[in-house]
């Protein structure tokens, strides 16, 4: 069975341009996570999908979103980046009910310059 | 306001003794709690879950003790391997059904050969 797939591993790109990252999760998997690590801050959760809908959001600022296909597919989105986006996204995906474990990506590592 | 924190940054155990990893929380609200490893250039990987209903989750070498009283968590792994040395994390989510996984900011744990 396929893991949880990251795409792509590594990104550079400059202040104020935007950027999608794309998560496809295992197979039968409805819910999709998203999460920012940086050093010192652990994983910083970003938004969850399932089915479609955003289920539940982290205390980012609106210039991160996202979206979910009905394959379960996941993108996450940056617009105008700032220095201080540059991190580790990981995505998660799951079941999506209640004490299930949310298995992860490599991440993509993004470096805003 | 970190709700789940684990204050131990680093930890050096040698190799075939027994690893504690520490976790605390302060949510009330949290009734799953879940240890993550991570190595360089990889996503997090889950270790092992208890539920709040439980004290101790056995896995292998790997076990969790919950003190809800205490709001307490602790993750040990007997014998320590080489193959152990990761940064481990604890994650806890709420009683509501909320996907969200909140982390601790983890612990490096080395195995001395």
């Amino acid at each position: 069975k396929a893991g949880v797939t990251q795409t792509p591993r590594y990104l550079i790109k400059t202040r104020g341009q935007q950027v999608t990252l794309s998560c496809s999760p295992i197979s039968g998997h409805r819910s999709v996570s998203w999460y920012q690590q940086t050093p010192g801050q652990g994983l910083q959760f970003l938004f969850e999908y399932f089915s479609e809908t955003q289920r539940n959001k982290g205390n980012f600022p609106g210039r991160f979103s996202g979206r979910q296909f009905s394959n379960s597919r996941s993108e996450m989105n940056v617009s105008t980046l700032e220095l201080g986006d540059s991190a580790l996204y990981l995505c998660a995906s799951s079941l999506g009910t209640r004490g299930n474990i949310q298995y992860f990506g490599a991440g993509t590592r993004l470096s805003v310059l | 306001d970190q709700q789940v924190k684990q204050n131990s940054p680093s930890l050096s155990v040698q190799e075939g003794r027994i690893s504690i990893l520490n976790c605390d929380y302060t949510n009330s609200m949290f009734d799953y709690f879940l240890w993550y490893k991570k190595y360089p250039a990889e996503g997090p990987t889950f270790l092992i879950s208890i539920s709040s209903i439980k004290d101790k989750n056995e896995d292998g070498r790997f076990t969790v003790f919950l003190n809800k009283s205490a709001k307490h968590l602790s993750l040990h792994i007997v014998p320590s391997q080489p193959g152990d040395s990761a940064v481990y994390f604890c994650a806890a989510s709420p009683l509501d059904g909320n996907e969200k996984l909140t982390f601790g900011t983890g612990t490096r744990l080395t195995i001395i050969p």
